[in-house]
């Protein structure tokens, strides 16, 4: 088990709501990324955060928006709900540079009805 | 675009026998390939690949790049049930740490 966790676990919206979702770093990592993954689907890189800013964004729209706090801890917004936002959201965090030291988080179940 | 194919996409084997899994890639920039277990939520990390030709090994895992023909396998022997997982490759561009995914191999190991 690693030292980065998420929550909440689960979330149920409606569409048109907006949701936050929060990731706590594992110790002594510099670097948070947010990856959303459907059923059946590999994980689709989101964007990603070092020293507070957005380093790398995937092809999401601009209705996902993140934030780093100053303990490399992180958020991820996402605005306008739509059906096809209901995923599993899953937080890794990494020394910058390094994927080979990305570790992920359980992941927050998100359902959009 | 980067794109990652992993094959199959799932296998059903008996306790015991050998698997290979199979990664194909295009990226832009090759860094490196790495190799996760996702067994409920998180995936854990297996290996990191960035050399052709030399095999990573870990107990009864072991993985293998080809930059030329952009591809890897990784091989499970001897496998057990708790080997039963969705095994999901990526790749890792040069540019930064956004990892491309596969869809992954869904692996069921059966007494």
């Amino acid at each position: 088990e690693t030292g980065v966790t998420q929550s909440p676990t689960h979330l149920i919206k409606t569409r048109g709501q907006q949701v936050t979702l929060r990731c706590s770093s594992q110790s002594g990592h510099n670097t948070v990324s947010w990856y959303q993954q459907a059923l059946g689907q590999g994980p689709q890189f989101i964007f990603q955060y070092y020293r507070e800013e957005e380093n790398g964004r995937g092809n999401f729209p601009p209705r996902f928006s993140g934030l780093q706090f100053p303990n490399y801890s992180s958020e991820l917004n996402v605005n306008a709900l739509e059906l096809d936002d209901s995923a599993l959201y899953l937080c890794a965090s990494s020394l910058q540079g390094r994927a080979d030291t990305q570790y992920f988080g359980p992941g927050t179940r998100l359902t959009v009805l | 675009e980067d794109k990652v194919v992993q094959s199959p996409l799932s296998l059903v084997v008996h306790e015991g026998d050998t698997v290979t899994l199979n990664c194909s890639y295009e990226v832009t920039n090759f860094r490196s390939l790495l190799w996760y277990k996702q067994e409920k939520k998180a995936p854990t990390f297996l290996f990191m690949l960035t050399s052709s030709g030399i095999e990573k090994k870990s107990g009864r895992l072991s993985s293998i790049l080809d930059k030329k023909e952009l591809f890897s396998i990784l091989n499970i022997t001897a496998t057990q049930t708790g080997d039963s997982a969705i095994y999901l490759c990526a790749v890792e561009p040069g540019t930064a740490s956004k990892l491309t995914f596969g869809t992954g191999t869904r692996l069921q190991v059966t007494l």
